[in-house]
């Protein structure tokens, strides 16, 4: 059984600039919820898609967007990078909507 | 809105005794989810342990339980015969449990530092 799965690890980009991250989910799971991680905090919740439709959004500009595929993988998409952008973004995985939560290991967003 | 405080950034403890970590939260919900989590450097959120509002009874995993004070929103974990491999950032969570509660609300953490 694989796990959560993230790429790129580590990312770098120009403020203005347009970034797409991606999620690999948990053999078996059908929802998959992103959660932005500034340096020194907990993470804050994006967003969360469910059997490929967006299911609650954190309180995130619309710049953050977000795809769920057949299946299962997803992909976080910010357009218009701003410096506080920078962060880790984490994925979660689960069974259901309110079930376990698995993470990736993360990838980590540079803008400069 | 549902808000989690770990008033303790830092702590640190000597290899194979025991450390006490605080959280605290609010929520007006009576049903509900409380979650321990392991940060270590690798950056992948670990669960420890997870807590139902609903159970009287503390959980316990292993070296790890927890001290579930409902009335006064209190969670802290206690960590016994602490190892080096537990030094790591720690995060408090709650979640609701009713549908639509998705998302997880974490504390600011707490690092835990591990002494030989």
């Amino acid at each position: 059984e694989t796990g959560v799965t993230q790429s790129p690890t580590h990312l770098i980009k120009t403020r203005g600039q347009q970034v797409t991250l991606r999620c690999s989910s948990q053999s078996g799971h059908n929802t998959v919820s992103w959660y932005q991680q500034a340096l020194g905090q907990g993470p804050q919740f994006i967003f969360q898609y469910y059997r490929e439709e967006e299911n609650g959004r954190g309180n995130f500009p619309p710049r953050f967007s977000g795809l769920q595929f057949p299946n299962y993988s997803s992909e976080l998409n910010v357009n218009a990078l701003e410096l506080d952008d920078s962060a880790l973004y984490l994925c979660a995985s689960s069974l259901e909507t309110n079930t376990e939560a698995f993470f990736g290991q993360g990838t980590r967003l540079t803008v400069v | 809105a549902q808000t989690v405080t770990q008033s303790q950034p830092e702590m640190s403890v000597q290899e194979a005794e025991t450390v006490t970590l605080s959280c605290t939260y609010d929520t007006s919900e009576s049903d509900y989810y409380l979650f321990w989590y392991k940060q270590p450097p690798s950056r992948q959120m670990i669960l420890v342990i997870r807590q139902e509002a609903y159970k009287q009874q503390n959980a316990t995993e292993n070296r790890f339980s927890v001290n579930f004070q409902k009335a006064a929103k209190s969670f802290s974990l206690k960590i016994s015969d602490s190892q080096l491999g537990d030094a790591a950032m720690y995060f408090c969570a709650y979640r609701g449990r009713f549908q639509g509660a998705q998302k997880l609300v974490f504390g600011q953490g707490t690092r835990l530092t591990i002494n030989p």
